[in-house]
């Protein structure tokens, strides 16, 4: 079956520095997504990044980046020059059967960040 | 601007008592989730509906109903038969098309238990 884990439940750093949010999948597909989302203390999920298994590069977006190690299963999330409103709960969730292109994903249990001033 | 609208916000449930939480997007996806997510821990699939009229159990579908008359809308009924509602609700859609295509998400329904 396939399964998410983020063994992080909290994590604090410093305004302006860099952190990652760690996350390991398991699956048996040979082709799958990884996504990550943020949720702020509204409620509402915003997506980040995606970065599939037969992408040859790392993906980024801005400040974030998805540092990638396919035999390892891990899929950290890099978020660089952190700022105060990064401050939120952050998932890491994958695409449920890559064949039928839905959007059932699994989801991890989630990693609280908190942004020091 | 288009996007997933939830309603009501916060929601009370009395014991014995149906409710239903509304799901409404303007973004003309074909498909659309519910999702749960309880405290500390991630979302699980409730139910989704990929086209109009047609709807699927998710990993977590017992004590609830929904319905999918219009591609718009994507009402959820927490059902008496759901011995534990108190939870965050989260509604999504989803393009389809593209692998990579991400899934939209509301603001989420409150619901306790009185």
């Amino acid at each position: 079956a396939q399964k998410i884990t983020q063994t992080q439940p909290g994590m604090f750093v410093q305004e302006k520095e860099a952190v990652t949010l760690d996350c390991t999948y398991d699956t048996s597909d040979q082709s799958y997504g990884l996504f990550w989302y943020k949720q702020p203390s509204s409620g509402e999920m915003i997506f980040l990044i995606y970065q599939g298994s037969y992408d040859e590069q790392n993906a980024t977006e801005g400040r974030y980046s998805l540092n990638f190690q396919k035999a390892r299963k891990s899929a950290n999330l890099v978020i660089s020059a952190s700022q105060l409103g990064d401050s939120a709960m952050y998932f890491c969730a994958m695409r449920e059967g890559w064949s039928s292109n839905t959007g059932k994903l699994i989801f991890g249990q989630g990693t609280t960040l908190q942004v020091k001033p | 601007d288009g996007g997933i609208t939830q309603s009501p916000k916060y929601l009370f449930r009395k014991e014995g008592q149906n409710v239903t939480l509304s799901c409404e997007q303007n973004l003309n996806h074909d498909a659309m989730y519910w999702y749960r997510q309880d405290p500390g821990q991630g979302l699980r699939l409730i139910y989704y509906s990929q086209i109009v009229n047609d709807f699927q159990k998710g990993d977590i579908a017992e004590g609830y109903s929904v319905s999918r008359e219009k591609k718009e809308s994507f009402p959820l009924t927490v059902t008496s038969a759901q011995k534990n509602p108190t939870a965050f609700y989260l509604c999504a859609s989803h393009a389809g098309g593209e692998r990579r295509e991400k899934l939209f998400f509301g603001s989420g329904t409150q619901l306790s238990v009185l």
